[in-house]
C-alpha cells in the first residue's frame, strides 16, 4: 500500500484559478516536501515542513503557498495559477531520525494550466 | 548556490553491459542520494551514500566527498533498468535536497 498518496493525479486548471494539490502520508514521518519537475529536468523544492502547522520556503516558493494541518497531510496551493506553473508536482516525506534522510515520494500530480 | 551536475545526460546500452553514471556537486555534501525515476514518472530512492562505497544488489555507489563527486555503477544492465537516474545532495543539517537533471538510461535487449 502506497505510503505517500497525492491527489489529484492529474488536473487541468485555467489561468488565474485556484489549485490545491493534496498529499497524505502514512509513514509517520515528520518531514514533508513539495517538489516540481519540468519536462526533462530534475526536481526543485517549493516548500517543506518539519512539523504540523509550520512550513518553510524552498528554493522556488514564489506563486505557491503550503499548508501542514497535521503530521499526515501537506497541501500545495496555487492561489492564481499561471501558465508557467504547468509541471509535475511531487510530494515526499522523510524521517528526521534517518541520518540518510531517505525521501519517499508520491506518484506525482500532473498540472496543466491553460 | 549549490549545484549538482550529472553526466552523461543520456546513455544507451545493450542488455548485460555495465553502466557508469557520474554526479558532481559544487559544495561539500553531507547527504548524497541516488534516485530512480521510471518511464512512467514514479520516483524511488536507490541508496544514500554521503561518503565511501555502498552496494545494493547490482548497484554500487562510490562517493569521494573531498572531490565532490559520486558515481553509480549498474552491473549487468537489464531492460527494466531503463529510466532516469537522479543524484541529489544537501549540506549540513538542511533537509533541502538539491537535485541534478538526471541521466536517462536506455537498455535494449
Amino acid at each position: 500500500e502506497a505510503a505517500v498518496t497525492q491527489s489529484p493525479r492529474s488536473k487541468v486548471a485555467v489561468t488565474g484559478g485556484k489549485v490545491t494539490l493534496s498529499c497524505h502520508q502514512t509513514n509517520n514521518h515528520d518531514y514533508m516536501y513539495w517538489y516540481r519537475q519540468d519536462t526533462g529536468h530534475g526536481l526543485r523544492l517549493i516548500h517543506y515542513s518539519y512539523v504540523a502547522d509550520s512550513t518553510e520556503k524552498g528554493d522556488i516558493p514564489d506563486g505557491y503557498k503550503a499548508s501542514r494541518p497535521s503530521q499526515e497531510n501537506f497541501s500545495l496551493i496555487l492561489e492564481l495559477a499561471s501558465l508557467s506553473q504547468t509541471a509535475v508536482y511531487f510530494c515526499a516525506s522523510s524521517d528526521v531520525r534517518d541520518s540518510g534522510n531517505t525521501l519517499y515520494f508520491g506518484e506525482g500530480s500532473r498540472l496543466i494550466v491553460v | 548556490g549549490q549545484q549538482v551536475q550529472q553526466s552523461p545526460a543520456s546513455l544507451v546500452l545493450q542488455e548485460g553491459e555495465n553502466a557508469e553514471l557520474q554526479c558532481n556537486f559544487s559544495s561539500t555534501a553531507t547527504q548524497l542520494q541516488w534516485f530512480y525515476q521510471s518511464p512512467g514518472g514514479s520516483l524511488v530512492s536507490l541508496l544514500s551514500n554521503p561518503s565511501g562505497t555502498k552496494h545494493t544488489g547490482r548497484l554500487t555507489s562510490t562517493t569521494v566527498t573531498k572531490e565532490r563527486r559520486s558515481s553509480l555503477h549498474i552491473s549487468s544492465s537489464q531492460t527494466t533498468d531503463s529510466g532516469t537516474y537522479l543524484c541529489a545532495m544537501n549540506q549540513g543539517g538542511s533537509a533541502k535536497l538539491i537535485f541534478g537533471e538526471g541521466t536517462k538510461l536506455t537498455v535494449s535487449s
